[in-house]
């Protein structure tokens, strides 16, 4: 079990321009979920996966975000044009199927768009 | 609009002391209520949680207790350690989507040697 692993840590860019973040979680876990945390907040949630299949997304995902999980093993989470209100820690998560409720965290990609 | 409100936003406890945070939702649908452990640079990391059909569950130093009625829990670290300074999430979910977690503000924890 070596943990959920984000890739990468800390991405700096310029508005406008695309980024692109990994989240690899744990091996055999079923279920994947992208969170935001913004500085002195709680993380928020963004979307989940169950294997490869996107079942929810919240209204915070604007048309600029995208996430994927193409063999239902390591997902990538896009935003498009970024803006400076994107800065923030994108968090990735992940669990088994439902029964046990334990959500491993990786230890995130922090964003600054300039 | 925060379906979960925690407080206070920061605590000071001396070593040995007890930590106490609160947690207070509106939504009856939530069922399922984790509390998670966060240091600096690090993801959130899953301390102790707890269901509705128990009022207080014990897991080492660390306590849930939890008033249906009212809507509130709360987190005691018992005997606290510096180690435990770190910021702490209260969160909650519902049954047919427990990873779907709304979480508090979060609790500054800072235990004095």
């Amino acid at each position: 079990d070596t943990g959920v692993s984000q890739d990468p840590r800390h991405k700096i860019t310029k508005r406008g321009q695309n980024v692109t973040f990994r989240c690899d979680p744990i091996s055999e876990h079923n279920r994947l979920y992208w969170y935001r945390q913004t500085l002195g907040q709680g993380p928020e949630f963004l979307t989940y996966f169950q294997n490869e299949a996107q079942l929810e997304k919240s209204r915070l995902l604007s048309d600029r975000f995208s996430a994927e999980r193409p063999k239902g093993s390591f997902s990538t989470l896009e935003i498009q044009r970024t803006e400076q209100g994107d800065s923030a820690m994108y968090l990735c998560a992940s669990s088994r199927t439902s029964g046990d409720e334990k959500l491993f965290f990786g230890s995130g990609t922090q964003l600054s768009v300039l | 609009q925060q379906q979960v409100k925690q407080s206070p936003q920061s605590l000071i406890v001396q070593k040995g002391g007890i930590s106490i945070i609160n947690c207070a939702y509106e939504n009856t649908a939530f069922d399922y209520f984790p509390w998670y452990q966060q240091f600096p640079g690090k993801g959130p990391a899953l301390l102790i949680a707890i269901r509705p059909d128990v009022s207080e569950k014990k897991e080492g130093r660390f306590t849930i207790s939890f008033n249906k009625s009212a809507k509130q829990f709360s987190l005691h670290i018992m005997d606290s350690q510096p180690g435990d300074s770190a910021t702490y999430f209260c969160a909650a979910s519902m049954q047919n989507s427990w990873g779907k977690l709304q979480f508090g503000a979060g609790t500054q924890v800072v235990v004095t040697p």
